[in-house]
C-alpha cells in the first residue's frame, strides 16, 4: 500500500522559513516524478513544484522561484520543500502527491497546513 | 500554459440524478493526459479519471469521463449521496501541469 506523510507544517510570520517532509512507503521516490501541491483556503489546485525520477528536471510556479527548494533523500524515501523568505499568500495546505507531467497524480498525502502570519 | 475552464461553477442535483462536468482547455492536451479528482472537505483529492477516460482503481462504474482535444466530460450516471463534493479537472500532458477552478456539485 502506497502512503505518503507530510509534516513541517506551522504557523510562521512573514519572511519566515520552514521545511516541510512527505514520506513515502510503498514506493521509491527516486524511480517516480513527485509533486507538491498547495491549496490555499477556499482556493482550488495550484502545483507548486515538482521533481523528475533522475532529479534532472525541476519546476517552480513562478510565484515561489527563488524561494522554494524541492528536493528528496533516497535513502529515507523522503521528499522536501524547503520554503524561505515566506508570504502571506503562501498560506495553504501542502500536499505532496505521486506524479507530473506524463504521470497522474493517483496518490496524494493528507495535506500539511502552513500559514503565514504576524 | 494550458488554461482549463470548467463548468459549472455549481451544480445543484438530487440524488438518483445525472451529472454532467465540463472542463474546456486553452489549447489541445497532449495525448488524453486529463484527470479529474474528487475532493470532499478536510481530505485530499482523490484520482477518479486519468486518460480522459479510465477509470481509477476502486471507483465505482458510475463515474466516466469522455472527450478530446479541447473539450472533456465527467458524468456521474445516478448520483449517491457520497458523491456531493468539488470536481477539479487536471491536464498533466505539458508542463506546466494545471487544474481546473473545481466545479462545487451540491445537494439541491
Amino acid at each position: 500500500e502506497v502512503q505518503l506523510v507530510e509534516s513541517g507544517g506551522g504557523l510562521v510570520q512573514p519572511g519566515g522559513s520552514l521545511r516541510l517532509s512527505c514520506a513515502a512507503s510503498g514506493i521509491t521516490l527516486s524511480t517516480n516524478v513527485m509533486s507538491w501541491v498547495r491549496q490555499a483556503p477556499g482556493k482550488g489546485l495550484q502545483r507548486v513544484s515538482a521533481i523528475d525520477a533522475g532529479g534532472a528536471n525541476i519546476y517552480y510556479v513562478d510565484s515561489v522561484k527563488g524561494r522554494f527548494t524541492i528536493s528528496r533523500d533516497s535513502s529515507k524515501n523522503t521528499l522536501y520543500l524547503q520554503m524561505n523568505s515566506l508570504r502571506a499568500e503562501d498560506t495553504a495546505i501542502y500536499y505532496c502527491a505521486k506524479g507530473g507531467v506524463g504521470h497522474v497524480s493517483d496518490y496524494w498525502g493528507q495535506g500539511t497546513l502552513v500559514t503565514v502570519s504576524s | 500554459e494550458i488554461v482549463l475552464t470548467q463548468s459549472p461553477g455549481t451544480l445543484s442535483l438530487s440524488p438518483g440524478e445525472r451529472a454532467t462536468l465540463s472542463c474546456r482547455a486553452s489549447q489541445s492536451v497532449s495525448s488524453s493526459y486529463l484527470a479529474w479528482y474528487q475532493q470532499k472537505p478536510g481530505q485530499a483529492p482523490r484520482l477518479l479519471i486519468y486518460g480522459a477516460s479510465s477509470r481509477a482503481t476502486g471507483i465505482p462504474d458510475r463515474f466516466s469521463g469522455s472527450g478530446s482535444g479541447t473539450d472533456f466530460t465527467l458524468t456521474i450516471s445516478r448520483l449517491e449521496p457520497e458523491d456531493f463534493a468539488v470536481y477539479y479537472c487536471q491536464q498533466y500532458g505539458t508542463s506546466p501541469v494545471t487544474f481546473g477552478q473545481g466545479t462545487r456539485l451540491e445537494i439541491k
